[in-house]
C-alpha cells in the first residue's frame, strides 16, 4: 500500500512563527501536492511538485513556500504564520501518467495559529 | 478556467433510500472526473473515476458531457456510506481541482 505520512497531526503556533509541515511518501511517486482543506471550500491546491527541486504554484500559494530536496519528501513552509492560515493541510502524491492519476493522501496536519 | 461545483453541502437520507450526490464541472478540454471519499477519522481516498466505469461499494457515476455532470449514485444507501464526498476534475495530466464537498448522512 502507498503510504503518505505527515509528520505532525496537530500543531499550535503563534502569529509570526515559522512553521514547517513535513510529508514523506514511500512509493517513489514523482508528483507531490499540498492542499488545504476548509469547510465549505473543499480542497485548494497550494503547491505542486513534479520532480526533485521542481515546484509549481497552485491556486493559493500566497504566504507559503515549499521544498523538495529528495523525491520522497515534500515540505510546506509558512514563513510567518497568520491566523487565516489556521486549517487542515493535506499532502498527497501520485504517479505521473498520460492521464491524471490517483492521488494518495496523508492523514492531514491540523494547524491552529493563535 | 476549470471549476467543479457540488451544490449540496449536506445530504441526509434514510438507510435503504437512493442517494445522488451532484457534481457539475466546467472545463474546456477533455475532462477526467473522480469521486473521493473521506470517512470519519480516515484519510481521503479515491472512490471511483469515470474512466474505469466501475461500481465501487455500490456507487456508480456516469460522465454526462452534454450536461457537464458527474453525479454519484447508489440505489440503496447504507449507514456506513456516511462520509464526506468530493468530486474532482483532473487536468493538465497531473493537477486536480476539487469541489467543496458534500457531507452524506445516512440515518438508520
Amino acid at each position: 500500500d502507498v503510504k503518505v505520512t505527515q509528520s505532525s497531526r496537530y500543531l499550535v503556533k503563534r502569529t509570526g512563527e515559522k512553521v514547517f509541515l513535513e510529508c514523506v511518501q514511500d512509493m517513489d511517486h514523482e508528483n507531490m501536492f499540498w492542499y488545504r482543506q476548509d469547510p465549505g471550500l473543499g480542497l485548494r491546491l497550494i503547491y505542486f511538485s513534479y520532480d526533485v527541486k521542481m515546484k509549481e504554484k497552485g491556486d493559493i500559494p500566497e504566504g507559503y513556500s515549499v521544498s523538495r530536496e529528495k523525491k520522497e519528501r515534500f515540505s510546506l513552509i509558512l514563513e510567518s504564520a497568520s491566523t487565516n492560515q489556521t486549517s487542515m493541510y493535506l499532502c498527497a502524491s501520485s504517479l505521473p501518467s498520460g492521464r491524471s492519476g490517483e492521488l494518495f493522501f496523508g492523514e492531514g496536519s491540523r494547524l491552529t495559529v493563535l | 478556467a476549470q471549476r467543479v461545483t457540488q451544490p449540496e453541502k449536506l445530504l441526509s437520507v434514510f438507510k435503504g433510500a437512493p442517494v445522488e450526490l451532484k457534481c457539475n464541472y466546467s472545463y474546456s478540454g477533455s475532462p477526467e472526473l473522480f469521486w473521493y471519499v473521506q470517512y470519519s477519522r480516515q484519510r481521503l481516498q479515491l472512490l471511483l473515476r469515470h474512466i474505469s466505469r466501475e461500481s465501487i461499494k455500490g456507487f456508480t457515476a456516469d460522465l454526462n458531457k452534454g450536461e457537464t455532470s458527474f453525479h454519484l449514485k447508489k440505489p440503496f444507501a447504507q449507514e456506513e456510506d456516511s462520509a464526506m464526498y468530493y468530486c474532482a476534475l483532473g487536468y493538465n495530466f497531473n493537477k486536480f481541482y476539487f469541489g467543496s464537498g458534500t457531507k452524506l448522512n445516512v440515518k438508520p
